[in-house]
């Protein structure tokens, strides 16, 4: 069985500042975990994704993630937030392979000018 | 970029009537799409994987007859809600597993969404 937690539903950040979105996972085989960005009324975009190589991700638009087994943590994080990055976050885990992705609830990301 | 397209895009119909919802992937072939469902301002939930020539697997509490998928060739899957009432008015979003070879080789590619509203 897999599950991620994103902690906290909401988060607001000032234009330039430091961008910190937090995910647990939880997963009985070695995961692969996923960031996705979703705009309102649209798809999801992949932002990064961690496949057991390195523990550092680094993605688009800015963003990057570290896997951190030992917390069972892969958070999100830009160095500054810019008015485009406001949408919702989802973080997701999948045993491997690209199959079955569980999603965690999202955390909507306010960007404040 | 591998592309899955998914149409329509939105969808207004009358209680009682069926939508046909589909999912292309437009430069790769899918052995493997899953099909998801979005409330208002909540998560996704996966409600089944759709394996081309064969039945689609759902996910516990989902409708199997109340959601009919298809998924009849390499790169086209369809979710058809028969019979549609009010609360399955949703966003529904496919996913597409690029398989083991090939330039999507190892990726998974969401469509942009469906959203559906049945009054």
């Amino acid at each position: 069985a897999q599950s991620v937690t994103q902690l906290g539903s909401h988060v607001s950040v000032s234009e330039g500042a430091l961008v910190l979105l937090r995910c647990n996972y939880s997963s009985s085989v070695p995961p692969y975990l996923f960031w996705y960005v979703q705009y309102p009324n649209q798809g999801l975009q992949l932002l990064l994704k961690y496949t057991s190589a390195a523990t550092l991700v680094k993605g688009i638009n800015g963003f990057e993630a570290e896997f951190k087994k030992s917390e069972t943590s892969f958070h999100l994080t830009k160095p500054s937030a810019h008015m485009s990055d406001a949408a919702e976050y989802f973080c997701a885990v999948s045993p491997g392979g690209y199959q079955k992705v569980t999603f965690g609830t999202g955390t909507k990301l306010q960007v404040i000018p | 970029g591998a592309v899955v397209s998914q149409h329509p895009s939105w969808v207004i119909c009358k209680s009682g009537t069926s939508v046909k919802i589909e999912c292309r992937s437009l430069d790769f072939q899918a052995t493997t799409m899953f099909w998801y469902r979005q409330f208002p301002k909540q998560s996704l939930m996966l409600m089944a994987t759709s394996n081309e020539g064969s039945k689609a697997t759902y996910e516990q509490g989902v409708e199997k007859d109340k959601f009919l998928i298809n998924h009849a060739s390499l790169t086209l899957s369809t979710l058809t809600v028969t019979s549609a009432h009010p609360e399955d008015s949703s966003f529904y979003i496919c996913s597409a597993n690029g398989g083991t070879s090939g330039r999507a080789a190892g990726e998974l590619f969401f469509g942009e969404g469906s959203r559906l509203t049945v009054l």
